[in-house]
């Protein structure tokens, strides 16, 4: 079965400052799709970007950029101008088909 | 622009008591519809999905179900409740299945 690690429960970052959010995942197909979704305090969930597993070219969305490598099975989230609306659980979600799993998030603080 | 709503935004139920829960999606039309829960502290768990009216796939055995009765409506019931269904409930809509998903404001269930 697929799963998704997130290894990093909980990560702080100065504000303007840069943060790298890992994401491992387990999988012996070759097409898929990778997503990080953000969750604020609202509770509800947003994607923040989107990448195709063959697609070589990391997938990027103003301040947030991945870092994919599909031979070491990582997706690692980067947010670069950290700002105060930043802080929020962001989830790391694998799909192929109708199967699609999340991690069990990381929590993200931006101090002023 | 597309919208999508939860209600109620939160319940509180006894253990044994009827649950149902409504999402509707706004501004487009033959949405696929999503159930997940959110266990604290958890990822997210993919319960339904629908493709069309009446259509409902479910991904993991369990007291709930679902239903599609309208195009754009979306319902997750269970008959009895078990403290276990406790949890955050968030239903998502996306143009093509399982593509980027698009989430609604999710109801936080307390059973007791």
């Amino acid at each position: 079965a697929q799963t998704v690690t997130q290894s990093q429960p909980e990560m702080s970052v100065q504000e303007a400052e840069t943060v790298t959010l890992s994401c491992t995942y387990d999988t012996s197909e070759s097409d898929y799709y990778l997503f990080w979704y953000k969750q604020p305090p609202s509770r509800q969930m947003i994607l923040v970007i989107r990448q195709e597993a063959y697609k070589q070219q990391n997938a990027t969305e103003n301040r947030f950029s991945v870092n994919f490598q599909k031979a070491a099975k990582s997706f690692s989230l980067k947010i670069s101008d950290s700002q105060l609306g930043d802080a929020a659980m962001y989830f790391c979600a694998y799909r192929r088909g109708n199967d699609m799993r999340f991690g069990a998030g990381t929590r993200l603080t931006v101090k002023p | 622009s597309q919208t999508i709503h939860q209600w109620p935004a939160t319940l509180v139920q006894p253990v044994g008591s009827p649950l149902s829960l409504e999402c509707t999606v706004e501004g487009t039309s033959n949405p696929n519809l999503y159930w997940y829960r959110q266990a604290a502290g958890r990822g997210l768990q993919l319960l339904f999905y629908s493709v069309g009216i009446g259509q409902i796939s479910s991904e993991v055995p369990q007291n709930l179900s679902a239903s599609r009765p309208q195009d754009r409506q979306f319902i997750l019931s269970s008959k009895k409740l078990l403290l276990s269904d406790s949890g955050f409930y968030l239903c998502a809509w996306s143009v093509v299945a399982f593509e980027t998903q698009y989430f609604g404001p999710g109801t936080r269930l307390l059973v007791l």
